[in-house]
């Protein structure tokens, strides 16, 4: 079981902030990291898939970046809007088929 | 409409009365896995399948079942519910299986509306 840490755990932010959080992961073995956003009372959403060390992958305001060899990923939201309030989950996969979730960071913006 | 499909949605039970999660999906996605989640612990995998009748044990597999007889379909069973297994339960499918052959957006995972279940 592979021990996927993310932080902070949470984070209040003003509209029009920019914001970050991290995702650390085992550098060992590593195959594939997954951002997702998961809003209240709805599934998780893929944001992004990520496997080379420097990835770097933009969604509108969202981006994140890929550090193989350190075990970490950022995940940026520039601007932040009401509508980004969500829990924010990475995932990273082994060699193999598990993927392990982190216990997600849940970001709320006030208008 | 592209969707994993999962059902009931809510459940209520009593210890020890078997009970059956269903998840279909209609992607022809080749790969599904089951999760649950729990308040600080993020989400578990408890079972995944790589494809029709090849099934393997997640993190958390103990007191579950699953099945795949149909490429689309991947119950979710509890054969005898204790309340350890209250929790709110995710279905989850992708099209390929992680492969360094195979491009990365084939790995993401679409997941059902959850089950959020109750042992009493």
């Amino acid at each position: 079981i592979l021990n996927v840490e993310q932080s902070p755990q949470s984070l209040h932010v003003q509209e029009g902030d920019s914001t970050n959080f991290t995702c650390s992961f085992p550098s060992s073995n590593f195959y594939a990291l997954h951002w997702y956003r998961w809003e209240t009372a709805k599934s998780p959403e893929a944001l992004f898939v990520m496997t080379l060390n420097g990835d770097e992958k933009k969604k509108g305001r969202i981006s994140a970046t890929l550090n193989t060899k350190e075990g970490y990923s950022y995940l940026y939201i520039k601007g932040s809007q009401p509508e980004d309030s969500a829990t924010y989950l990475c995932a990273c996969g082994e060699a193999g088929n598990m993927l392990t979730f982190g216990g997600g960071t849940r970001l709320m913006v006030k208008p | 409409e592209a969707q994993v499909t999962q059902n009931p949605r809510y459940l209520i039970t009593v210890t020890g009365k078997k009970l059956t999660v269903t998840c279909s999906q209609n992607m022809n996605h080749e790969y599904m896995s089951w999760y649950r989640q729990d308040p600080g612990l993020g989400l578990r995998q408890i079972y995944y399948s790589m494809n029709v009748e090849v099934t393997d044990k997640g993190d958390v597999p103990e007191g579950y079942k699953v099945s795949r007889k149909e490429k689309r379909n991947f119950p979710l069973i509890l054969e005898s519910p204790s309340p350890n297994q209250t929790s709110l339960y995710f279905c989850a499918s992708s099209l390929r299986p992680p492969d360094v052959s195979r491009a990365q957006s084939m790995w993401k995972l679409f997941f059902g509306s959850g089950t959020q279940l109750s042992v009493l």
